[in-house]
């Protein structure tokens, strides 16, 4: 059975820390490996990793894919509170589309 | 429109009755999606439309559970007999057509709790 497992599932921290969040996956047919932030009810999209290896970055926010050991890392430095949401992995198929298995999520929070 | 626009944004029902939920997603998006998100849980695959080709309907719960979409645009998500399990938000989502169709926008979903 396909699965996407994330952690930890839920972390509290303070502005100005660094955190990392773990997404390992057990798939087949495996396309890419998106990362989702959640606050309120609509994700809004991250990132997209296809390629093993490739840092993405955006701003404070960066993220890595490894296709050997089936695990992404999603980091985000210098943490403020606008940060705190919960934070979704994904993965996607050959020949689905968009359609995607998700984690539970990490739930993050930043404390003044 | 700008985004994804989803109604009704709360709707609570009694078990038993039919309730409608409506999406209407990003102009020119090709393919559109149903999701849905139990308390404190990761988004559950429900159906996706791609163009004119037959929804993969795999991730339905139950028969009670239905979707169309009419004119390639406007979808429906249809939930007969609720019971209280199916409470949950129910989040619709759009995407182009071509190499990078999984990158989802996602409406604000509809929150619906059975009494």
């Amino acid at each position: 059975e396909d699965k996407v497992v994330q952690s930890p599932l839920s972390l509290v921290v303070h502005e100005g820390d660094t955190v990392t969040l773990n997404c390992s996956y057990e798939v087949t047919n495996f396309r890419s490996l998106l990362w989702y932030k959640q606050e309120k009810k609509a994700p809004t999209f991250l990132f997209m990793l296809t390629s093993s290896g490739i840092e993405k970055k955006s701003g404070r926010l960066s993220s890595i894919l490894d296709k050997k050991e089936l695990f992404s890392i999603l980091n985000i430095t210098a943490t403020q509170t606008g940060d705190s949401a919960v934070y979704l992995c994904a993965v996607s198929f050959y020949n689905q589309g968009g359609k995607l298995i998700f984690g539970q999520g990490t739930e993050l929070s930043v404390k003044p | 429109g700008a985004g994804v626009s989803q109604s009704p944004s709360n709707k609570v029902t009694e078990k038993g009755k039919d309730v409608e939920l409506r999406c209407d997603p990003i102009s020119g998006h090709t393919a559109l999606y149903w999701y849905r998100q139990s308390l404190g849980q990761g988004l559950e695959f429900l159906i996706y439309f791609q163009g004119n080709s037959a929804p993969d309907k795999s991730g339905l719960p139950s028969d009670r559970f239905s979707a169309e979409r009419t004119g390639g645009s406007v979808s429906t998500l249809t939930i007969q007999r609720t019971q209280q399990e199916d409470s949950a938000v129910y989040l619709c989502a759009s995407s182009r057509a071509g190499p990078t169709n999984e990158k989802l926008f996602f409406g604000s979903g509809t929150q619906l709790s059975v009494l």
